[in-house]
């Protein structure tokens, strides 16, 4: 079975410094993968996703993310951090080629520091 | 457009009481799921429908557990009876079909006292 390791419980970072948030899994073939942010008291927002092809892809907010394949990994990064990123962070990983659902980390909870 | 409809928002209710949680996904999407967050276990998927029809219900918990979608725009997450353990977020999310990323609703937060 798939699952996916979210080694940073807490990250704190200063506002307007760049972010990376780690992320790897475990899966056999090419897995379709995900970052999701969730805010307080509200539902998950998807962030980005990769399915195939460029191994860096773009999101909403200035995010990206790189899927490594050598590493098992999908790390999300952004260049400078806002106030608003502060929130938790879920990297996901769904088996490719059918309507199954999400395995998710445990999830990074990102401070930004003013 | 709306979004994944759920109610309610909240509920608090007693131990042995009947919880109904309801979900409307977004029209014209075709999968739906439920998951449960809690502290310790985090996100879990407990069921998930295509086209009305369950596809996957390993997740579910218990019998104490049950899911229904009589049609493509209403599905119901029941637990009868309640139990304290039973307290957590639960979300559901819908995706337009099986390959395309699941929007999720603001859950509902259930207290089981």
């Amino acid at each position: 079975a798939q699952s996916v390791t979210q080694p940073d419980i807490h990250i704190t970072v200063s506002e307007g410094a760049s972010l990376e948030l780690r992320c790897n899994y475990s899966y056999g073939a090419t897995p379709y993968l995900f970052w999701y942010v969730q805010s307080p008291g509200q539902g998950l927002q998807l962030l980005l996703k990769y399915f195939s092809g460029d191994t860096l892809v773009q999101g909403i907010k200035g995010f990206e993310a790189e899927f490594k394949r050598s590493q098992s990994s999908f790390n999300l990064r952004k260049p400078s951090v806002h106030w608003s990123d502060a929130a938790e962070y879920f990297c996901a990983v769904r088996r490719g080629g059918g309507a199954d659902g999400l395995t998710f980390g445990k999830g990074t909870h990102l401070i930004i520091q003013p | 457009d709306a979004g994944v409809i759920q109610s309610p928002r909240h509920e608090v209710t007693e131990m042995g009481q009947e919880v109904t949680l309801r979900c409307k996904p977004i029209s014209g999407h075709n999968s739906l799921f439920w998951y449960r967050q809690t502290m310790m276990r985090g996100l879990e998927l407990l069921i998930y429908f295509n086209n009305n029809v369950p596809i996957d219900d390993s997740g579910m918990p218990e019998d104490r557990f049950s899911a229904k979608m009589p049609n493509a725009s209403f599905s119901t997450l029941k637990i009868q009876p309640s139990e304290p353990r039973d307290s957590a977020v639960y979300f559901c999310a819908s995706s337009l079909d099986r390959s395309q990323p699941q929007h999720f609703g603001d859950g509902t937060r259930l207290s089981i006292l």
